[in-house]
């Protein structure tokens, strides 16, 4: 596509609920980024994958966060037994290479009610 | 450890007013500097990135690693500047994740 697509745009979760939120990269771009964006705060990077294989998942705040890239394309940003301080913006990021700039996303705002 | 430091959480200039955004940075490697825009209801977006030494929308930043700051600017301010603005740094020892600034909010008053 033209762009990066996220899905949802708009996420609802009761607390404790488990989520899945789907990053769709431009066609080709290796590099994939996932970044949390709490109110009023920069996006704090998540996880990171070269294709399919994720090389960094420091930023992950928790053992309920977890993401994939099974084929090297879409990725799914999933978080289990939601809580309310996971509330944020979730955005997705594609680059071509390492030191290319990114293509963002337009995010999933996540409210965890 | 790296930080990016965006001291102003919002800067109010007039219309044609030069402007100026800091940004400091920490960070013991050569580090990338880039800054990132988000206008009212859209994307984020890269507006420069220091190694290209560009000029985008008549806004540039120069990175000075004495003082370790990699200020934007722009000598005359337009309204459609107003946005929210954020400097961020990629390291190589972070597999090139960009470290954000809070942000800094810009707004161009007629």
């Amino acid at each position: 596509g033209a762009g990066v697509s996220q899905s949802p745009r708009y996420k609802v979760a009761k607390r404790g609920q488990d989520v899945a939120l789907r990053c769709d990269p431009i066609s080709g771009h290796v590099s994939l980024f996932w970044y949390q964006q709490a109110l009023g705060q920069g996006p704090e990077f998540l996880t990171y994958f070269q294709n399919e294989a994720q090389l960094d998942k420091s930023g992950l705040p928790s053992d309920r966060f977890f993401a994939e890239r099974p084929e090297g394309s879409v990725s799914t940003l999933k978080i289990q037994r939601t809580q309310q301080e996971d509330s944020a913006v979730y955005l997705c990021a594609s680059s071509l290479g390492q030191t290319n700039g990114y293509t963002f996303g337009s995010g999933t705002r996540l409210t965890v009610v | 450890a790296q930080r990016v430091t965006q001291p102003e959480k919002l800067l109010s200039v007039f219309k044609g007013a030069p402007v100026e955004l800091k940004c400091n940075y920490s960070y013991s490697g050569s580090p990338e500097l880039f800054w990132y825009v988000q206008y009212s209801r859209q994307r984020l977006q890269l507006l420069l990135r220091h190694i290209s030494r560009e000029s985008i929308k008549g806004f540039t930043a120069d990175l000075n690693k004495g003082e370790t700051s990699f200020h934007l600017k722009k000598p005359f301010a337009q309204e459609e500047d107003s946005a929210m603005y954020y400097c961020a740094l990629s390291a190589s020892n972070s597999g090139y994740a960009l470290n954000f600034g809070k942000g800094t909010s810009l707004l161009v008053t007629p």
